[in-house]
Order: structure tokens, then C-alpha cells, then sequence
């Protein structure tokens, strides 16, 4: 089986903190993605990369980075957290077809 | 990609048949129709896929019209374990730049009752 884990479930920070949330699958999925959910609005793609090293805006990058120095590893940065990203964020993989999830860490900015 | 539309809720006894409906009337034809589902708490998980020809395993069956412009999919015999927000996406298969997104809706909520 697919397994995606993320660093943590439950995650608190301060505004203005620097927040990294690590995401890590054991598939060697080429397709890594960082999505945010909030209610009513569904899931949202922050970013997603293909390869190594490479990566894509999704539909809200802003306040955003992320990092992929290995195949397994997706890394979302906050620079400067702000309450407006306190959401669940979510990680997927995937090859060629069905997306792949992992739990999700929710995270307030307080 | 095409939009797709699905009811906001449903209602299913535990033990029959829920059939979940999506439309996708501006589906292209190189546009697969996949199914995840959320329950609460949980990321989303995958459930099955399909493009003109329908499928079966062994989570649910998801059927396609003939025009493809709706699909079901059935989950045979559910269980209260099988209540959460049922998603349909549809997608170019292709896995390639910005084929690889899925955009997702708000999905209808099943509540499976005892």
C-alpha cells in the first residue's frame, strides 16, 4: 500500500513564525502536491512537483514555498505565518493516475 | 477541465446499495472521471477511475452513460463506515504538466444509516 505521512496532525504557531510542514512518501511517486481545505471552499493546490528540484504554482501560491531536494520529500514552507493560513493542509502523490493522501496537519496561526 | 456538479447530500441505510451521481456534460473525450472520498478528519482517498467503459473493484462500481456526460458510483452494500464526502473529478489523463492537477469541488456528503 501507498503510504504518505506528514510531519505532524496538530501543529500551532505564532504570526509571523517561519512554519515548514514535511511531507515524505515511500512509493517513489514522480508527482507530489500541497493542497489547503477550509470549508466550504473544498481543496485548494497550493503547489505540486513533478520531479526533483522542480515544481509548479497551483491556484493559491501566495504566501507559500516548498522544497523538494528528495524524490520522497515535499517540503511546504510559510515564510511568515498569518492567521489567514490557519487550515488543514494536505499532501498527496501520486504516478500515473489516482491521487495518493496522507492524513493532513492542521494548523492554527494564532 | 470540465466542471463537474453533484448533489450537496444523500441518505443511505446500511446495507443497501448508495448511488452516488455526478454530471460532467462539457466532459472532453480524452477526460477520465475519477472518485475520492473524504471521511471526516482523514485525507482523501482514492476509489476508482474511469473513461467510457465501466469499472469495478473491490471499494465500488462507477458506471458512465453511453453520451458520458453523467456517472454513478455504487457502493454495493455500505457501511456506516462509508459515510463521507463521496468527490468526482474529471481529468485529462494525460500525466503531464498541468494534467497532473485534479480541481476539486464540494462533493456530496453520505450519511449511512443504521
Amino acid at each position: 500500500d501507498v503510504k504518505v505521512t506528514q510531519s505532524s496532525r496538530y501543529l500551532v504557531k505564532r504570526t509571523g513564525e517561519k512554519v515548514f510542514l514535511e511531507c515524505v512518501q515511500d512509493m517513489d511517486h514522480e508527482n507530489m502536491f500541497w493542497y489547503r481545505q477550509d470549508p466550504g471552499l473544498g481543496l485548494r493546490l497550493i503547489y505540486f512537483s513533478y520531479d526533483v528540484k522542480m515544481k509548479e504554482k497551483g491556484d493559491i501560491p501566495e504566501g507559500y514555498s516548498v522544497s523538494r531536494e528528495k524524490k520522497e520529500r515535499f517540503s511546504l514552507i510559510l515564510e511568515s505565518a498569518s492567521t489567514n493560513q490557519t487550515s488543514m493542509y494536505l499532501c498527496a502523490s501520486s504516478l500515473f493516475q489516482g491521487q495518493y493522501f496522507g492524513p493532513g496537519t492542521r494548523l492554527t496561526v494564532t | 477541465d470540465a466542471k463537474t456538479t453533484q448533489p450537496p447530500s444523500m441518505d443511505c441505510a446500511e446495507g443497501r446499495a448508495a448511488n452516488l451521481p455526478c454530471n460532467h456534460s462539457t466532459i472532453s473525450g480524452n477526460e477520465y472521471v475519477y472518485w475520492y472520498r473524504q471521511i471526516h478528519s482523514q485525507g482523501p482517498q482514492y476509489i476508482i477511475h474511469g473513461l467510457k467503459n465501466n469499472e469495478t473493484n473491490e471499494m465500488a462500481s462507477l458506471i458512465i452513460t453511453e453520451d458520458r456526460k453523467s456517472s454513478t458510483l455504487i457502493l454495493p452494500h455500505a457501511t456506516l463506515r462509508d459515510t463521507a464526502v463521496y468527490y468526482c473529478i474529471v481529468r485529462v489523463g494525460l500525466n503531464a504538466g498541468n494534467n497532473r492537477k485534479l480541481i476539486w469541488g464540494l462533493g456530496t456528503s453520505l450519511a449511512v444509516n443504521p
